[in-house]
């Protein structure tokens, strides 16, 4: 099993419309979530963090954190071609002497104008 | 502005050579992390360094070592490069766990 789960996609949503987004996690452990985005032929960035339990929101963006069903998702709304990307989910656990970052594979999405 | 720099953009290797990638951030950052980046499988973390001197594996360790000898710079180290080696290797940075990952820009290494 992966640490991190994503649906590889793609995804496809009209302009305008909710894209959203799901990540699954394995160890109970994680203690931070992170949602990056990433544009073909460039780094990923940060779209979102979130800690505890709950929603969260900036903007058209908003993340939702199920610590005990281990889930994390992404809602964008009013979505825009500009939004079309790869979007990464990413866990935080601690290691040995330090913590490791780690993504799942990705989720493309597509928005239609 | 923070910046993560990556020494190359693009790279050609032969099968067999040494191939060090150097990564520099400019954060005083104490995390350092080395991916690759392969399509359909996300990043998949290689090596990864919370201290100078002080590195863990991450999950595809095998066929690369790591050096951090100054708090600014992790190097990733094929020791002799393979052509399944091929891919984009991404270094990041970050100061503690609670906070977001900078990515350098990537190198693309061939190894023919």
């Amino acid at each position: 099993q992966k640490e991190v789960e994503q649906n590889s996609g793609p995804l496809s949503v009209p302009e305008g419309a909710i894209a959203s987004l799901n990540c699954t996690y394995s160890d109970r452990v994680s203690q931070s979530f992170f949602w990056y985005r990433q544009y073909s032929g460039k780094s990923p960035e940060l779209i979102m963090s979130i800690y505890s339990n709950g929603d969260k929101e900036d903007g058209r963006f908003t993340a939702q954190l199920n610590k005990a069903s281990q889930y994390v998702s992404l809602l964008i709304r009013d979505s825009q071609p500009s939004d079309s990307a790869t979007y990464l989910c990413a866990v935080n656990k601690g290691g040995t002497g330090g913590f490791k970052t780690i993504f799942g594979a990705g989720t493309r999405l597509f928005v239609k104008a | 502005d923070v910046k993560v720099t990556q020494s190359s953009r693009y790279l050609v290797k032969r099968t067999g050579e040494k191939v060090f990638l150097e990564c520099v951030q400019d954060m005083d950052h104490e995390n350092m992390f080395w991916y690759r980046q392969d399509p359909g499988l996300g990043l998949r973390l290689i090596y990864f360094s919370y201290d100078v001197k002080m590195k863990e594996k991450g999950d595809i360790p095998e066929g690369y070592s790591v050096s951090r000898e100054k708090k600014e710079r992790f190097s990733l180290i094929l020791e002799s490069a393979s052509t399944n080696q091929t891919s984009m290797y991404l270094c990041a940075s970050t100061g503690t766990a609670n906070t977001e990952a900078f990515f350098g820009q990537g190198t693309r290494l061939t190894v023919v």
